[in-house]
């Protein structure tokens, strides 16, 4: 079945940084863009930014451009969420979500990832 | 950005009472909004694509309307299982933005 799979949970410490990863399968990998979600108490759901995985090309959210990157491994079907100089209130569930492509595709969420959880604290 | 709120944050229903959740845009994003459902410890599960479409596999009891500013969402009958926090998210214009959420509990 159509899954993404995402990595384990992260304790890290203030201005650690820290690499998540989230494996597709049950499709095409290269068809279909990929985002990150991420959601604390504080802040509910708030967009981090996409990949595209055939090109690789990317928009980040202008609230993390800068500490965060993401990449893609097209012979594993991964997508990777790099986040540099954490802070405390990086403490939240990570989630990456799969684009919708029916006719064409459009930024609508259709498979979500289980979530990892990051706890940024000393 | 696009601001989303969501109206009410909260609210107690009977099972088999008919439910609405507003949500409203900052300013006009056509048909491209979605609607979503969270229960604890759970990813987001898409409902409603582009204000009324209603996702596969999706019961018919969950609808959505609207476009431009405004729009609902509503449970024509609402089941234990419907327990959840619904989350409406517009994806007009980058960045991408979530409604605050509606939290939808049994009287």
């Amino acid at each position: 079945q159509v899954q993404l799979v995402q990595s384990g949970a992260e304790v890290k410490k203030p201005g650690a940084s820290v690499k998540l990863s989230c494996k597709a399968s049950g499709y095409t990998f290269t068809t279909n863009a990929v985002h990150w979600v991420r959601q604390t108490p504080g802040q509910g759901l708030e967009w981090m930014g996409i990949i595209n995985p055939s090109g690789a090309g990317t928009s980040y959210s202008r609230k993390f451009q800068g500490r965060i990157t993401m990449t893609a491994d097209t012979s594993t079907d991964t997508v990777f969420l790099e986040v540099t100089s954490l802070r405390y209130d990086d403490t939240a569930v990570y989630y990456c979500a799969r684009v919708m492509c029916d006719v064409d595709c459009s930024d609508v969420f259709d498979i979500w990832g289980q979530g990892t959880i990051v706890t940024v604290s000393s | 950005d696009i601001q989303m709120t969501q109206s009410p944050s909260s609210l107690s229903a009977s099972v088999g009472d008919r439910l609405t959740i507003t949500c409203q845009a900052s300013q006009d994003i056509s048909h491209y909004l979605n609607w979503y459902q969270q229960k604890p410890g759970k990813a987001p599960k898409l409902l409603i694509y582009a204000a009324s479409n209603l996702e596969t596999g999706v019961p018919s009891r969950f609808s959505g309307r609207g476009s431009g500013t405004d729009f609902t969402f509503t449970i024509s009958s609402l089941q234990p299982e419907d327990i959840a926090t619904y989350y409406c998210q517009q994806y007009d214009i980058l960045p991408i933005t979530f409604g605050p959420g509606t939290t939808v509990d049994i009287k």
